[in-house]
């Protein structure tokens, strides 16, 4: 199995306190990418990262920003949590990005009241 | 843009029966394709995959052909068992690109 870590496992929280998840490899891949999963929906790119310091928008970005200033984290911040916000959140990994399969970590859960 | 459209579910199946989950996709040239599987409290594991056409993506018993002509990846098992039960779905990344884009997922029951 791909070494991806994130934490926490679950959260909850209450609707306008910001939220931080954090996404830890062990690979050293070069490319880094936030998920939601929803009933209905499959899984939604929220942001991703192609290195240090890069990163760019996925089709759900709106409400969420995202760091990454190791190769090995990449963290997802809600600034302002809403329950529209509650969701499982996956990280992936991948190589060289390109066509290339991505691989999962074990997902958050996180509630927002 | 690019979609993935999967079979509704939930496909309920007794066990070591043959098994088809629908898959079609919309993109322009030359996808990859991707078969992922989750089972319950754990996140997506990949199952298979294929990156031009007529590739055929085997594991564990599964089994996906990448048809062109027909825009289809459908994931097929010759005899399922109780512990295959699980969501899978189907997936691309467009020809250069570096992004997933996943089709809704079908959950997948089978009893003993």
């Amino acid at each position: 199995d791909a070494g991806i870590t994130q934490s926490p496992r679950h959260k909850v929280t209450e609707t306008g306190t910001p939220v931080t998840l954090r996404c830890h490899q062990t690979e050293n891949h070069r490319y880094m990418y936030w998920y939601r999963q929803d009933p209905g929906h499959g899984l939604r790119l929220i942001h991703y990262s192609y290195g240090v310091k890069d990163t760019d928008k996925g089709e759900v970005s709106d409400g969420y920003s995202v760091s990454r200033s190791k190769t090995e984290d990449f963290l997802l911040t809600l600034e302002s949590a809403t329950s529209s916000q509650t969701s499982v959140y996956f990280c992936a990994i991948s190589e060289s990005g390109v066509r290339e399969a991505q691989f999962f970590g074990p997902g958050t859960r996180l509630t927002v009241l | 843009g690019d979609s993935v459209t999967q079979m509704e579910g939930p496909v309920t199946l007794s066990e070591e029966a043959f098994l088809t989950i629908n898959c079609t996709y919309t993109a322009t040239g030359y996808p990859s394709l991707f078969w992922y599987v989750q089972y319950p409290g754990e996140g997506l594991q990949l199952l298979l995959k294929a990156t031009k056409a007529d590739d055929k993506g085997s594991n564990k018993g599964f089994e996906a052909t990448y048809r062109k002509e027909t825009t289809s990846f459908h994931l097929e098992k010759g005899s399922v068992q109780v512990s295959d039960s699980a969501v899978y779905f189907c997936a691309l990344i467009k020809e250069y690109g570096n992004k997933l884009v996943f089709g809704a997922g079908t959950i997948l029951r089978v009893k003993s």
